[in-house]
């Protein structure tokens, strides 16, 4: 199973950053969003498609239908800046799968 | 609240064994299943393998080969040894916690830059 994720994205701040994670029919599948900022390890920002851990602003939420899963971050701010990568669980090899990862920019 | 820490030799020599531990302090170890990840400079994470506390384990298909994940619940950690190693298995190393309703992975540890060199 492949998850395909722009290599690149860019967003003015205080403007709103699509992410977008394709795979065949992943809307039938759960997907989450790690967060990863330079010489850190990820953190987990949305869960089980659109749920937020605590400590999360909500200004971080997703959505999945169809063959596209969406990361949205409303009022982007410079610390925002990161690496992104989506995550599915793929049921024939029962192992997790991770999109290639998409790099914010704020401009 | 549960953090992870990594830890094991930073350089490995090709054909050799891989070993790392990751230790789990603030929260035990059982009931959960734990995972090692890891990612290559300036690429994606692939995910190594998991361990449920009972050790019962899954490996990735491409390195199943070649990995061996252990669990000591007296010490509340677990461990990953990775044989034949070769200049792509060059990486970070992650622990992180399995999540079962969904499958997702929190917390993760900070991660050990394992480098493979003679």
């Amino acid at each position: 199973y492949v998850l395909t994720q722009p290599p690149s994205v860019s967003v003015a701040p205080g403007q709103t950053a699509s992410i977008t994670c394709e795979g065949n029919n992943v809307g039938s599948k759960s997907v989450h969003w790690y967060q990863q900022k330079p010489g850190q390890a990820p953190v987990l920002v949305v869960f089980d498609d659109n749920d937020r851990p605590s400590g999360i602003p909500e200004r971080f939420s997703g959505s999945n239908s169809g063959n596209t899963a969406t990361l949205t971050i409303s009022r982007v701010e410079a610390g925002d800046e990161a690496d992104y990568y989506c995550q599915v669980w793929d049921d024939s090899s029962d192992h997790p799968v991770f999109g290639g990862g998409t790099t914010l920019t704020v401009l | 609240q549960v953090q992870l820490q990594e830890s094991g030799p930073g350089l490995v020599k090709p054909s050799e064994t891989l070993s790392l531990i990751c230790s789990v302090s603030g929260g035990s170890i059982s009931g959960y299943f734990w995972s090692w990840i890891r990612q290559p400079p300036g690429k994606g994470l692939e995910g190594i393998g998991y361990i449920h506390y009972s050790g019962s384990t899954t490996y990735n298909p491409s390195l199943k080969s070649r990995v061996i994940i252990s669990v000591d619940t007296s010490k509340n950690q677990f461990s990953l040894k990775l044989s034949s190693v070769t200049a792509a298995d060059t990486a970070v190393y992650y622990c992180a916690r399995l999540n079962t309703m969904y499958n997702w992975f929190d917390p993760w540890g900070q991660g050990i830059l394992v480098t493979v060199s003679s």
